[in-house]
């Protein structure tokens, strides 16, 4: 059972921004750093944003993190059909166990 | 390049035993963590639990503590997660991630194992 929470769903037209929410608390996201993941159904998750706003390289600029408090933010710019996926919040709980939000499927209109 | 690969996809009754393997190459196996996340059928993916290659330390989800185990074998840089009486409830996709340089994340992730438990 998820403790971060997410929309179950965005979308908007191509070239577009989303955002996805990522709600949490104290004892996850507000003492953690917030990681984001990628996951296309039959594939492997991909790695987006790590230590709440960073990008591993090959991740391009228009994927963005931020952290405030309990939440987290994924910001997705120029949207693309292939961005069409299912996006994951990810942070670690006080007992030191991790945990994903219950994941946002985004769509491109 | 840091790779993991998993086995493959298995079959199995209620009541059977079970071990599936995470192989690691490219990279410092024995002080990197491993993951085990889980995604059962039409739903999200859920953290199962890590391990420690060097020393086996293991820190279970609360909601998986006592239905799995983790080990490793260091010699072939290997990481496993075993049933010993595998529910239908265990059918899932299963994947292995270690982080790479991504601290506190999961940067480098296995193609997944599926497991299919069914009378």
């Amino acid at each position: 059972q998820s403790v971060l929470t997410q929309p179950p769903s965005v979308s908007a037209a191509p070239g577009q921004k989303v955002t996805i929410s990522c709600s949490g608390s104290s004892s996850n996201i507000g003492n953690s750093f917030v990681s984001w993941y990628q996951h296309l159904p039959g594939t492997a998750p991909k790695l987006l944003i790590y230590e709440n706003n960073k990008r591993p390289s090959g991740i391009p600029d228009r994927f963005s993190g931020s952290k405030s408090g309990t939440s987290a933010t994924l910001g997705i710019t120029g949207l693309q059909t292939g961005d069409e996926a299912d996006y994951y919040c990810g942070a670690w709980d006080s007992s030191l166990s991790g945990v994903f939000g219950t994941g946002t499927k985004v769509t491109v209109l | 390049e840091l790779q993991l690969v998993q086995s493959g996809a298995e079959v199995k009754k209620p009541g059977e035993s079970l071990k599936i393997s995470c192989k690691g190459s490219g990279y410092r196996f024995t002080t990197s963590w491993i993951a085990w996340v889980r995604q059962m059928p039409g739903t999200g993916l859920e953290w199962m639990g890590v391990i420690y290659p060097s020393d086996s330390d293991t820190r279970y989800s609360p909601s998986i503590q006592g239905q799995v185990t983790m080990s490793v074998d260091k010699s072939s840089s290997t990481a496993f997660l075993q049933w010993s009486s595998l529910k239908a409830s265990d059918t899932a996709i299963y994947y292995c991630a270690t982080h790479g340089p991504y601290s506190r994340s999961w940067g480098y992730w296995g193609q997944g194992t599926l497991v299919t438990v069914s009378s």
